[in-house]
């Protein structure tokens, strides 16, 4: 079965710093995986996707993700947090036709 | 880009009572939409799958008779939740592939239920 594993079910970090938000998979075909924003009360907004082709994904707001199929690895960052980052964060992959399979999810705390 | 839609957006009903919650997709037909179900700091739980034209596929362990899934035309589904209790409250959150487009997914903003 395919699944999605985030590190880290709340990462902190102050503005202007790094964001790196961590996310592997397993899956036993090549995957399409995705990673969603979510702010309190709201629905899921889509940042990146991988699908096939390039290996590094530019994404809305700054953001990018690389696939490593050596480490079946999908992790998000962005070089400059803002106050604005501040959210939820989901990795997801696709499973057989469809479905969207979520990890747990990891929480983004910006420090002033 | 393509918008979907969910109404309510919150809703507070008595235990017992039924409460049907609308997904439409605005500027595309979508022949699948999906239902998920998110707890408090929680990740999304997928419900099922709703197909226009046909019955919706569950998910294991979610009740159909609880949670009635219709999807009638090419840009609505609905989600009634019926006899309502309180630990039916939750977020829930649909989602409709652009078929005619690049098959993506696209999200509502999601419903709050609230059932006392």
């Amino acid at each position: 079965a395919q699944s999605v594993t985030q590190l880290g079910s709340h990462v902190s970090v102050s503005e202007g710093a790094l964001v790196l938000l961590r996310c592997n998979y397993s899956s036993s075909v090549p995957p399409y995986l995705f990673w969603y924003v979510q702010y309190p009360n709201q629905g899921l907004q889509l940042l990146l996707k991988y699908t096939t082709g390039a290996t590094l994904v530019k994404g809305i707001n700054g953001f990018e993700a690389e696939f490593k199929k050596s480490e079946t690895s999908f992790h998000l960052t962005k070089p400059s947090a803002h106050m604005s980052d501040a959210a939820e964060y989901f990795c997801a992959l696709i499973q057989g036709a469809q479905k969207l399979v979520f990890g747990q999810g990891t929480r983004l705390t910006i420090n002033p | 880009g393509a918008v979907v839609s969910q109404h309510p957006s919150r809703v507070i009903c008595k235990s017992g009572t039924s409460v049907k919650i609308e997904c439409r997709s605005l500027d595309f037909q979508a022949t699948t939409m999906f239902w998920y179900r998110q707890f408090p700091k929680k990740s999304l739980m997928l419900m099922a799958t709703s197909n226009e034209g046909s019955k919706a596929t569950y998910e294991q362990g979610v009740e159909k008779d609880k949670f009635l899934i219709n999807h009638a035309s090419l840009t609505l589904s609905t989600l009634t939740v019926t006899s309502a209790h309180p630990e039916d409250s939750s977020f829930y959150i649909c989602s409709a592939r652009n078929a005619g487009g690049t098959g993506e997914l696209f999200f509502g903003e999601g419903s709050r239920l609230t059932v006392l």
